[in-house]
């Protein structure tokens, strides 16, 4: 099974500053990783994933996160805030290729982006 | 390639109505999802299909709700009587059989039970 944790369900950094979303994760098998953003009254999208390649990932818009096994981590970074990027952010966990597993998202995290 | 469609992207019903909502997936992904998230609470899974079968659908709240996926294509949401609590974003999502691309999300029918 898994499951997801974001450390702080609202982020606040001025524009310009880093962007750093915490995710961690447990899983009994390999697990795919995703981050996905939702902007208002919008769908989901897609940032990135993580799926077994290169454990640095970079997505769309400046993002990029890293997998680290043995923190069991994926957290979400930009290095430089605009304000197009207030949005909520979700990180999200599958079971890898040889499994059936749904993807389970985190709880969320709100990002502001003050000017 | 075409996204995730889903319709309608609004419905606002009263309780004890029907509503049946509709997910096309992108062409051939196998695997089709329903999600939904309620009062800005977390997205919660509801079911999965492979094809036209139900692989899982533990998240599916009670038998209210009916999904199906005839032919392996779209797939209907069905919630009836709908009730106040039901309120919320579902959301349809599909993947490749391997799910190496990733979940593709819908848009996502925002449900309004008054």
């Amino acid at each position: 099974a898994q499951s997801v944790t974001q450390l702080g369900s609202h982020v606040s950094v001025s524009e310009g500053a880093l962007v750093l979303l915490r995710c961690n994760y447990s899983s009994s098998v390999p697990p795919y990783l995703f981050w996905y953003v939702q902007y208002p009254n919008q769908g989901l999208q897609l940032l990135l994933k993580y799926t077994s390649a290169a454990t640095l990932v970079k997505g769309i818009n400046g993002f990029e996160a890293e997998f680290k096994k043995s923190e069991t981590s994926f957290h979400l970074t930009k290095p430089s805030a605009h304000m197009r990027d207030a949005a909520e952010y979700f990180c999200a966990v599958s079971g890898g290729r040889t499994s059936y597993d749904k993807v389970i998202f985190g709880p969320g995290t709100s990002l502001s982006v003050i000017p | 390639e075409a996204g995730v469609t889903q319709f309608p992207s609004h419905s606002v019903i009263e309780k004890g109505q029907t509503v049946t909502l509709r997910c096309d997936p992108i062409s051939g992904h196998d695997n089709l999802y329903w999600y939904r998230r309620v009062m800005g609470k977390e997205i919660k899974f509801l079911l999965h299909f492979v094809k036209e079968s139900k692989q899982d659908e533990s998240g599916m709240p009670n038998n209210r709700f009916l999904a199906e996926r005839t032919g392996g294509t779209y797939s209907t949401l069905k919630v009836q009587p709908a009730e106040l609590e039901d309120s919320g974003v579902y959301f349809c999502a599909s993947s490749r059989e391997d799910r190496v691309g990733g979940y593709t999300f819908g848009s996502g029918t925002r449900l309004t039970v008054v």
